[in-house]
């Protein structure tokens, strides 16, 4: 049984980076890419970026700017970067397995105020 | 990016409807579409893969047709558990990009 599970800071100031980490439990880490996704309140859902074991990322062109997407194979964990945080960025976020995503981890609610 | 288009934005139907939710994309992207089920406060749940395959454990009353632009998720009788949001999703191209989402309610 595949389980993800993501942790990482909730509340953040405008200007500040965002920084979630995503542990995956079960199945193999090396075959899949892995993935960042966030939904805005009452929104819909945005793929923010990809990475394979190798390193190798993948990044939406509208955040690419202020994204890094890590991966630690030795954990079998991997993490997501946002800097220069707006209001613009809160949302749920949601670290998930595959470009079609079957597994995910639980969310977190990232809220960006002052 | 491939923009993904999806009605309608909201569905009210009932218990025992059949339901026909549409995805449109503004250039092909062959079958790679998934259908997703999300309820609130929940992380979506994979339906349906590669525009028409079932994901395992999911009820068979859910099916996806289509390839290249056009695409549809049929529910063909509605349970009381259905009523949720539906997304679509290519994954052709990058930047992988979602529908708006459809609200099915009673």
């Amino acid at each position: 049984q595949v389980q993800l599970q993501q942790w990482g800071a909730g509340l953040l100031r405008p200007s500040e980076t965002l920084s979630l980490t995503c542990a995956v439990y079960g199945g193999s880490f090396s075959d899949f890419y892995w993935s960042w996704i966030r939904q805005p309140p009452g929104k819909g859902l945005e793929w923010i970026g990809e990475i394979i074991h190798s390193g190798s990322t993948n990044y939406n062109p509208s955040l690419m700017s202020r994204v890094t997407i890590s991966v630690d194979t030795s954990k079998n964990q991997f993490s997501l970067k946002l800097n220069s945080l707006t209001a613009a960025d809160t949302a749920v976020y949601y670290c998930a397995r595959g470009r079609m995503a079957r597994y995910w981890g639980q969310g977190t609610l990232v809220t960006v105020s002052s | 990016d491939v923009q993904m288009t999806q009605s309608p934005s909201t569905l009210s139907a009932s218990v025992g409807d059949r339901v026909v939710i549409t995805c449109r994309a503004s250039q092909s992207i062959n079958s790679w579409l998934a259908w997703y089920q999300q309820k609130p406060g929940r992380a979506p749940k994979l339906l349906i893969y590669q525009a028409s395959y079932l994901e395992s454990g999911v009820p068979s009353r859910f099916s996806g047709s289509g390839s290249g632009t056009e695409f549809t998720l049929t529910i063909s009788s509605l349970q009381p558990d259905d009523f949720a949001t539906y997304h679509c999703q290519q994954y052709n191209t990058y930047s992988y990009t979602f529908g708006q989402g459809t609200k099915l309610e009673i």
